[in-house]
C-alpha cells in the first residue's frame, strides 16, 4: 500500500520567508509526527498529533514553527520568517493508534535550504 | 531523561563477513527499542523492534538485534553483510510511558566493502 508522502521533496527559500511543508500519512493511521534531521545532530522531535487530541508541541524549537492537522489526516508544518539554521530535512511519520509500541513509518522527507 | 548512544560513527565490514552496529540506551522504566535504516536521499525505513518477550528480535533483510537489559544495549547484527547493506543506521528508544516521540541515536554509517 501507499506509504507516507511528503511535499515538496526539496525547498529553497530566502531568509525571512515563510514555508509550508506537507505530509500525507498512511491511510488509517491516527498518529502523526514531525521530526527534523540536521547535519550532525541526528533526528529531533518537533510535534505529535493523535486523533482529535491536542497536539504535543513540546519539541517545537521556537514560536516561528507551527503545525496543523486537518480532518485527522493531512498535516502542514509552517515555518515563519525562516532562518539559515532552519535548513534541514523535515521528516514526517505516522503510526496506528495510541500504543507506544506501534511502529512509526517515515516519509521521504522535505529537504529545506534557507539562503 | 531518555537517550540513545551509537558509539561508532562509521563501521566498515567486508562483504560476507558478520556485521554489528552498536546501540546503548538510557530510559526511565522499560523501553521499546527500534532500528531504522536510511539510504541516500530517502526517509527512514523500519528494520525491527523489541517490545517484549524474546531478547533476540529478527527483522527485515536478514537483520536481527539482541536486547540486553543488564547492559542496556540493543546491538544490530547480520551474519553475512551485503554491499547493498551500506547505509545509515539509526537506533531509537521510546519509554513505555511518558514521551510521545522516539529518541534517536546520531546514526552509524555502515560501509560494506566488496
Amino acid at each position: 500500500g501507499a506509504g507516507v508522502s511528503q511535499s515538496p521533496s526539496n525547498k529553497v527559500t530566502e531568509k525571512g520567508k515563510d514555508v509550508e511543508l506537507r505530509c500525507d500519512p498512511i491511510s488509517g493511521h491516527t498518529a502523526l509526527y514531525w521530526y527534523r534531521q540536521s547535519l550532525g545532530q541526528g533526528l529531533e522531535f518537533l510535534i505529535y498529533f493523535q486523533g482529535n487530541s491536542a497536539p504535543d508541541k513540546s519539541g517545537l524549537p521556537s514560536d516561528r514553527f507551527s503545525a496543523e492537522r486537518t480532518g485527522g489526516s493531512v498535516s502542514t508544518l509552517t515555518i515563519q520568517r525562516t532562518q539559515q539554521e532552519d535548513s534541514a530535512v523535515y521528516l514526517c511519520a505516522s503510526s496506528w493508534g495510541l500504543a507506544f509500541r506501534e511502529t512509526q513509518y517515515f516519509g521521504p522527507g522535505t529537504r529545506l535550504l534557507v539562503l | 531523561a531518555q537517550s540513545v548512544a551509537q558509539p561508532e560513527d562509521q563501521v566498515n565490514v567486508a562483504e560476507g563477513n558478520p556485521l554489528t552496529v552498536k546501540c546503548t540506551y538510557s530510559v526511565s522504566g522499560n523501553p521499546y527499542l527500534f532500528w531504522y535504516v536510511q539510504y541516500p536521499n530517502r526517509g527512514l525505513q523500519f528494520l525491527l523492534k523489541y517490545i517484549t518477550g524474546d531478547n533476540l528480535v529478527k527483522g527485515s533483510y536478514g537483520f536481527e538485534a539482541e536486547f540486553n537489559k543488564s547492559q542496556t544495549s540493543f546491538h544490530l547484527k547480520k551474519p553475512s553483510a551485503l554491499v547493498s547493506d551500506s547505509a545509515l543506521y539509526f537506533c531509537a528508544v521510546r519509554p513505555q510511558t511518558g514521551a510521545n516521540n522516539l529518541f534517536f541515536g546520531t546514526g552509524t554509517r555502515l560501509t560494506v566493502i566488496p
